[in-house]
């Protein structure tokens, strides 16, 4: 069975700061990634995927992540955090191939993040 | 690309008392999707939709609960006999299928049994 693992729960940076979140994931091919942003009482938001092709994979909101085979990671980066970036982020893994026809999505347990201004 | 709008945004409901969240998709999609998130947990799959049956449940999906599209272009959870455990927020999500992996997600139904 896949799984992400978001070993932070909570992350404090200042605003104009870098960041990076940290997703693993366990499974038994090279899945489809995804990350999403949760603002407090929204929906969830797609920042960005990744299918195949160029590891490093650029998103809305100047977001961007980078797919490393070797460390099943998909970490999320910024290179200037803004305020209105403090939100919950989520990393999600789904199967390349479902015979079901059914595409869903396995999480990670979320990444909050502060914004110092 | 359009929104997923969802109906309530927020419902109360007493202990045993049957629950039906709604979600408007646009009619000419294929895959639908219900996922819940318990407060301060992580968002869990609960069922896949798609060409008007269910594709996948998971094991959260039992008896209780039920889906259906009864005139093409709502899309309804129903939950039978709520219990506390119930309380979380439920995201109804559309898809085009593979290449629209990455779907959209309704803004949620926050559910609060008591």
């Amino acid at each position: 069975a896949q799984s992400v693992t978001q070993p932070d729960i909570h992350i404090t940076v200042s605003e104009g700061a870098s960041l990076e979140l940290r997703c693993n994931y366990s499974y038994g091919a090279t899945p489809y990634l995804f990350w999403y942003v949760q603002s407090p009482g929204q929906g969830l938001q797609l920042l960005l995927k990744y299918f195949s092709g160029d590891t490093l994979v650029q998103g809305i909101k100047g977001f961007e992540a980078e797919f490393k085979r070797s460390q099943s990671s998909f970490n999320l980066r910024k290179p200037s955090v803004h305020w209105s970036d403090a939100a919950e982020y989520f990393c999600a893994v789904a199967p390349t191939y479902s015979g079901a026809g059914s595409y869903q999505l396995t999480f990670g347990k979320g990444t909050k993040l502060s914004v110092i201004p | 690309e359009p929104e997923v709008t969802q109906t309530p945004s927020h419902q109360v409901t007493q202990m045993g008392q049957e629950v039906i969240l709604r979600c408007v998709p646009i009619s000419n999609h294929l895959y639908f999707y219900w996922y819940r998130q318990i407060l301060g947990q992580k968002v869990e799959f609960l069922v896949s939709f798609y060409n008007n049956e269910i594709s996948e449940k998971s094991e959260i999906f039992d008896d209780q609960f039920s889906v259906e599209r009864p005139d093409g272009s709502n899309f309804t959870l129903k939950i039978r006999s709520t219990k506390l455990e119930d309380s979380a927020m439920y995201f109804c999500a559309r898809g085009l299928g593979q290449e629209n992996y990455g779907y959209t997600f309704g803004s949620g139904t926050r559910l609060t049994v008591v």
